[in-house]
């Protein structure tokens, strides 16, 4: 089955300071994805990227870059967190050479910025 | 921009009854439609997909889409306590961008 690994799996941040979020893969695939969920919220789209050294904006990208250095690796980066960005982070990925295929899902940072 | 909204937020079913779970979304090019299933503490899982109107059934769970209507929905048969997690319906645009409701909390009670 397809692996998706996050770190760190929890963080504590202060106001104003960078953070950074990981994700690796292994499945080869060529999607990977930053989602934030809030309750209430389901999950919401921050970044997403087709190819390595490439990434796109989705629904909410405000406040976030992203990296893809590799096509196993993808960061989210908060340049200066801030109280609104606790949040549950998921990355996921995708193979993508057909649309109708499944995302995978890593287990989840919770990120609290204080 | 595509809308999804699930109903209802939360569901109570006795262990062994039905439960249902409906979605509707805005965009009528549409084409790929999930159900994805999140346990406490866990990343969603995709539980089945379905692309063509009509029903899909995977052992007790049936998912039917019905495109001109703009609804989707999912109902499981014979509940068990193991189905309790939170639901999401998730539409697929032409990008491989998914499109999440904000989610059905399902609770089987024993």
């Amino acid at each position: 089955e397809a692996a998706v690994t996050q770190s760190p799996r929890s963080k504590v941040a202060v106001t104003g300071g960078k953070v950074t979020l990981s994700c690796h893969q292994t499945n080869n695939h060529d999607y990977m994805y930053w989602y934030r969920q809030d309750t209430g919220h389901g999950l919401r789209l921050i970044h997403y990227s087709y190819v390595a050294d490439s990434t796109e904006k989705g629904d909410i990208p405000d406040g976030y870059k992203a990296s893809r250095p590799s096509q196993e690796n993808f960061s989210l980066i908060l340049e200066l967190a801030s109280l609104s960005q606790t949040a549950v982070y998921f990355c996921a990925s995708s193979d993508g050479r057909k649309p109708s295929y499944e995302q995978y899902f890593g287990p989840g940072t919770r990120l609290t910025v204080l | 921009q595509q809308k999804v909204q699930q109903s209802p937020e939360s569901l109570i079913v006795p262990e062994g009854g039905m439960a249902s779970l409906n979605c509707t979304f805005s965009d009528r090019n549409s084409q790929y439609f999930w159900w994805y299933r999140q346990h406490s503490g866990e990343g969603p899982k995709a539980l089945m997909s379905i692309f063509s109107n009509g029903d899909k059934k995977e052992g007790r769970f049936t998912a039917h889409l019905n495109k001109a209507s703009l609804h989707v929905s999912l109902h499981i048969k014979d509940s068990q306590p193991s189905d309790s997690a939170l639901y999401f319906c998730a539409i697929m645009s032409n990008y491989n961008v998914l499109y999440f409701g904000s989610g059905t909390k399902l609770t089987v009670e024993p």
